[in-house]
């Protein structure tokens, strides 16, 4: 079966610092991985995917994820980070299992950026 | 916004009653998944729905049920509700892609008093 880990639970970063937020994973196949970004008392918004192609990979709000295969890792980063970026961060895998995609998703990691 | 809407976006209820939670999928989604986010226990799957055939079940107690209509909305039913029940529902929908990602609707906050 599939599975996502964050290894931490909270990351502090100061503003206008680099910030990457951790995320592993293992699959039975093709790894398709998702960030979403999640605000207080708002769902979850997509940030951006690795489907195959270059290992990293941009996406929304200057953000972007850097795809390792031999260390089946997708850690997101952002080169610099602005108190607007505090929240809830998740990693996802989706994967086909027993007739149909699933997506599952890592515990979080909760990203505080100090002014 | 996400193109995935559900109601009621909060619910106040007495512990051992039942509450219908409602999803509309972005349109042409045939998938529709729906987690339970709680503080001690992350963002737990529960239940997805494939063009209105059940697909996945996860940690979903036997009180909790769920279906896919024809018009490919979404309910969620929770019965016999208990404090532990309190928690924000959510309902994503996504395509058929291999790739494709999922699109969360705002949640339901469930209060169990």
């Amino acid at each position: 079966a599939q599975s996502v880990a964050q290894p931490e639970d909270q990351v502090n970063v100061a503003e206008g610092n680099p910030l990457t937020v951790k995320c592993t994973y293992s699959v039975s196949g093709n790894p398709y991985l998702f960030w979403y970004v999640q605000y207080p008392n708002r769902g979850l918004q997509f940030l951006l995917k690795y489907i195959t192609g270059d290992n990293l990979v941009k996406g929304s709000y200057g953000f972007e994820a850097e795809f390792n295969k031999s260390q089946t890792s997708f850690h997101l980063k952002k080169p610099s980070a602005l108190v607007s970026d505090s929240a809830l961060y998740f990693c996802a895998v989706r994967d086909f299992v027993a007739g149909s995609y699933q997506l599952t998703f890592g515990k979080g990691t909760k990203l505080s950026v100090i002014p | 916004d996400s193109g995935v809407t559900q109601t009621p976006k909060h619910l106040i209820t007495a512990t051992g009653q039942r509450v219908t939670l409602r999803c509309s999928p972005r349109s042409g989604d045939l998938s529709v998944y729906w987690y339970q986010q709680s503080l001690d226990q992350g963002l737990q799957f529960l239940i997805q729905y494939y063009n209105g055939e059940e697909r996945a079940k996860g940690n979903i107690l036997e009180r909790f049920s769920a279906q896919q209509f024809p018009d490919l909305h979404s309910e969620l039913n929770l019965s016999s509700l208990e404090l532990g029940d309190s928690a924000l529902y959510f309902c994503a929908s996504s395509g058929d892609g291999e790739g494709a990602e999922a699109f969360f609707g705002q949640g339901t906050r469930l209060t169990v008093v």
